[in-house]
């Protein structure tokens, strides 16, 4: 049982463009959604993260958009640059005091010169 | 701050073998969980560690076990290695449980031959 899907597996944006990455969730014990990046040889790097009280949270140009009624989060990537180029994983946690996640499968990313 | 570490980083072990991976959280941190990460199946969790504690357990084998030290420092072993087994081996830490933003290592690249 998938708890969170995200989509796609892979994309390709050209320098400058915004880079769009969705995640569904099923399970509404879910309180707290963090976005990873991960480069090739090296363990994920938390990017950004959300609870589900705000909509949206941004940091430079990482952009998370919530919607708690539809259950789905997304990251958008503006001015996608090519260090962008990573995989990025979608991922929640519960309201269960455990700081267990649950992760997407993951998006490559390729951001082309 | 020094970040998560893990050793080794890289392992080659062939079947039946045991292994023991190592993971130093960050200062202060408290909390260490457990992933494994594979092409096919993701980022899975496998346990997570508090206080010496283990306070949450993945759908894992009971090959797989873990352990915490007094000084937060983690080991994972996995016994009878399979050829599944072949993963990278990630640690993250956090303050608590389900406190704070979770910190990951570069992880252990283990192959079982």
């Amino acid at each position: 049982q998938q708890q969170v899907k995200q989509s796609p597996q892979s994309l390709i944006v050209q320098k400058g463009g915004i880079s769009i990455i969705n995640c569904a969730y099923e399970n509404t014990a879910f309180d707290y959604f963090p976005w990873y990046q991960q480069f090739p040889g090296k363990g994920p790097a938390l990017l950004i993260a959300i609870r589900p009280d705000v909509s949206e949270k941004k940091e430079g140009r990482f952009t998370i958009s919530f919607n708690k009624s539809a259950k789905q989060f997304s990251l958008h990537i503006m001015d996608s640059q090519p260090g962008d180029s990573a995989t990025y994983f979608c991922a929640a946690r519960q309201d269960s005091g455990y700081s267990t996640l649950t992760f997407g499968k993951g998006t490559m990313l390729l951001v082309s010169p | 701050k020094a970040g998560v570490t893990q050793t080794p980083r890289y392992l080659i072990k062939t079947r039946g073998q045991q292994v023991t991976l190592s993971c130093s959280p960050i200062s202060g941190h408290r909390s260490v969980s457990w992933y494994q990460q594979t092409p096919g199946q993701g980022l899975q969790f496998l346990f997570e560690y508090f206080s010496e504690t283990q306070r949450n357990k993945g759908n894992f084998p009971g090959r797989f076990s873990g352990r915490q030290f007094s000084n937060s420092r983690s080991e994972m072993n996995v016994s009878t290695l399979e050829l599944g087994d072949s993963a990278l081996y990630l640690c993250a830490s956090s303050l608590g449980p389900a406190e704070g933003e979770q910190f990951f290592g570069p992880g252990t690249r283990l192959t079982v031959l």
